[in-house]
């Protein structure tokens, strides 16, 4: 079955530079969450969308930014890069309409590794 | 606030030996409790969800509301159960469904 695709997986950027990560949802999911994981630490919620709109925020800094699309693929940039913001990117998708088990369970892609020198 | 603690970082056990993964959480609400699992380069991967109630790969956990845990158990340790294991909480409240992590304990499990 189709998994949640991250583009790219691995990005090397300096400070100050700027960053875009890409996230494709599974197929007929239509909410996607962000996450960043930095080293030896949990993962932290970003912020999410659902059908295109911002649905909720979390510890996500005012450089970075993020949309949902119209095929519902989702972009995190990232501005101002610095030194700490060298983690694990996960994105995650779910859908509210399975009507099984399964609805609202979060689908997470391999994650993006950013390295900010 | 919603808040998820897994007290140990590193739990090292026998292959065949018993297994029990702690998690704490604090939330003012009825939650719904998760554990996922990441094996070493993989992705996370949803191991159990409280509320189905079902033993995967020979683990379970069970929601104790008054000691507020959802601790993860197996009774024999598999070598190939060695990854990082997080406790996850996602409150009734949340409009965006998102999910709070706990710290990870990382399971090794020798041979």
């Amino acid at each position: 079955a189709a998994g949640v695709i991250q583009s790219p997986r691995h990005l090397i950027k300096e400070k100050r530079e700027t960053a875009t990560l890409k996230c494709y949802p599974i197929p007929r999911h239509d909410t996607v969450y962000w996450y960043q994981q930095g080293p030896g630490q949990d993962p932290q919620f970003l912020i999410s969308f659902y059908e295109k709109m911002q649905s909720d925020k979390g510890s996500i800094p005012d450089r970075f930014s993020a949309q949902q699309f119209s095929d519902y693929h989702s972009e995190l940039n990232m501005s101002s890069l610095e030194l700490g913001d060298s983690a694990l990117y996960f994105c995650a998708s779910s859908s509210p309409y399975l009507g099984t088990s399964e609805t609202y369970e979060q689908y997470f892609g391999p994650g993006t590794r950013l390295t900010v020198t | 606030a919603q808040r998820v603690t897994q007290p140990e970082k590193l739990l090292s056990v026998f292959k065949g030996a018993p297994v029990e993964l702690k998690c704490n959480y604090s939330y003012s609400g009825s939650p719904e409790l998760f554990w996922y699992v990441q094996y070493s380069r993989q992705r996370l991967q949803l191991l159990l969800r409280h509320i189905s109630r079902e033993s995967i790969k020979g683990f379970t956990a069970d929601l104790n509301k008054g000691e507020t845990s959802f601790h993860l158990k197996k009774p024999f340790a598999q070598e190939e159960d060695s990854a990082m294991y997080y406790c996850a909480l996602r409150g009734e409240y949340n409009a965006g469904n998102m999910l709070t992590f706990g710290g990870g304990t990382r399971l090794m499990v020798k041979p």
